[in-house]
């Protein structure tokens, strides 16, 4: 699997958009993005996935550059249960769809 | 619709000891996946299960092992328990190998 690179820390103002960028050059061209966030000592919770175009679902948008060496997942109105350790990785559908985790980027919303 | 579930929700065990932890699948899932996450980390990959088999394994020993039912239901067992393997344990489970995996809350295993 593709590594990701994540920034380790970010702020965002309550009510502004998050953009949460991730860095993945090396992804192949089977293997897509997931996005997943963890509030503390809870599960992992999946938000939004894509191969090659951008995606939006409740949740959130991403948006995967043409070359696909990178993405940006966006919440559009970030609140204060939005803080939390969101995790980018590249997944191959033919590894199982096995989830390595990296160390993800710490958002905190502030009021 | 229930989600993923595990039991128990917390757990201390000692040294040496064994202990078999429980995950019930998302309605309509078949595969089950267990990851290992250790304080201030992001998890690790211990194996999964479909058709009631070990699919795929990552880098744990023996002493971890697992059993999938016939109802898709998992457990995960660890033999001879060591101080290191406290942690919380997820499981994850997926409509089929390929398909996008949902987590469960967790156990919580404090080992002394």
């Amino acid at each position: 699997d593709a590594k990701t690179t994540q920034p380790p820390s970010m702020d965002c103002a309550e009510g502004r958009a998050a953009n949460l960028p991730c860095n993945h050059s090396t992804i192949s061209g089977n293997e897509y993005v997931y996005w997943y966030r963890q509030i503390h000592s809870q599960g992992p919770q999946y938000i939004i996935h894509g191969l090659k175009n951008n995606e939006t679902n409740e949740m959130a948008s991403l948006i995967i550059t043409e070359d696909r060496k990178s993405s940006t997942l966006i919440l559009p109105h970030a609140t204060l249960r939005d803080t939390a350790v969101y995790y980018c990785i590249a997944v191959a559908p033919n590894a199982g769809n096995m989830l390595t985790f990296g160390g993800g980027t710490r958002l905190m919303v502030k009021p | 619709d229930a989600g993923v579930t595990q039991s128990p929700t917390h757990l201390i065990k000692t040294r040496g000891q064994q202990v078999t932890l429980r995950c019930s699948p998302k309605s309509g899932h078949d595969t089950v996946s267990w990851y290992q996450q250790a304080l201030g980390q992001g998890p690790q990959f211990i194996f999964q299960y479909y058709e009631e088999e070990e699919r795929q394994r990552g880098n744990f020993p023996d002493r971890f092992s697992g059993h999938q039912f016939p109802n898709y239901s998992s457990e995960l067992n660890v033999n001879a328990l060591l101080l290191g393997d406290s942690a919380l344990y997820l499981c994850a489970s997926s409509l089929a190998v390929r398909d996008t995996q949902y987590f469960g809350p967790g156990t919580r295993l404090t080992v002394l």
